[in-house]
């Protein structure tokens, strides 16, 4: 099945870009997701991008996706301490139509 | 706005018990999910469901089952509740195809002792 890789921790400062990277394995996936919790809450969808895309941008958020390394990125432009939260890359698995996550980001932001 | 209710914030159970664990969404979603949340292992889907009445072995359906007899309302089930299923579980609901993104509940926070 497929296989979602994320590095568990990123600490930056305020107001510095924060970039957060994902891999996978499934070359078929179509829809690819990040989404946000914050303590104590389910997650929240940050964003998401088609594989036919290399680029989309959202105020803040810049996700960029090269599908020959299967890698995802999320660039946050002028992190803020409000940003601190775990992040987590998710593909669709085309065949069951269900999401697989990575292990999630925790982003450490320092004031 | 969409709004998917797990009944139970905490829950504390005795190893043995059955447990239920509800989740009702409000927005007429044909698919929803049965995560759970491990720190460091991320989301990791146990059971999902097509529509009423479905339902789909997800990656570690072991020791659970599941229920979904109306649309609006998906069950999670835990038969005799072990120490291994301490966990946090996220249930999630989305429209059926497309790009429709998951919409989640805040978790169940379950301690088995």
């Amino acid at each position: 099945g497929e296989d979602v890789e994320q590095s568990l921790f990123l600490s930056v400062r305020e107001g510095d870009s924060s970039v957060i990277n994902c891999t996978y394995t499934d070359s078929s996936s179509t829809y690819l997701y990040w989404y946000k919790q914050e303590p104590g809450a389910g997650l929240q969808l940050l964003t998401y991008i088609f594989s036919n895309m290399d680029m989309k941008q959202d105020q803040r958020l810049t996700v960029l996706l090269n599908k020959k390394d299967k890698h995802l990125s999320l660039r946050i432009a002028d992190t803020q301490t409000g940003d601190s939260a775990i992040y987590f890359c998710a593909v669709m698995d085309t065949g069951r139509r269900a999401l697989t996550f990575g292990s999630g980001t925790r982003l450490q932001v320092q004031p | 706005d969409v709004k998917v209710t797990q009944s139970s914030r905490y829950l504390v159970k005795r190893t043995g018990e059955k447990v239920f664990l509800e989740c009702v969404q409000d927005m007429d979603h044909e698919n929803m999910f049965w995560y759970r949340q491990d720190p460091g292992l991320g989301l990791r889907l146990i059971y999902f469901s097509y529509d009423v009445k479905m339902k789909e072995k997800g990656d570690i359906p072991e020791g659970y089952s599941v229920s979904r007899e109306k649309k609006e309302r998906f069950s999670l089930i835990l038969e005799s509740a072990s120490t291994n299923q301490t966990s946090m579980y996220l249930c999630a609901s989305r429209l059926q195809g497309g790009v429709s993104p998951l919409h989640f509940g805040n978790g169940t926070r379950l301690t088995v002792t």
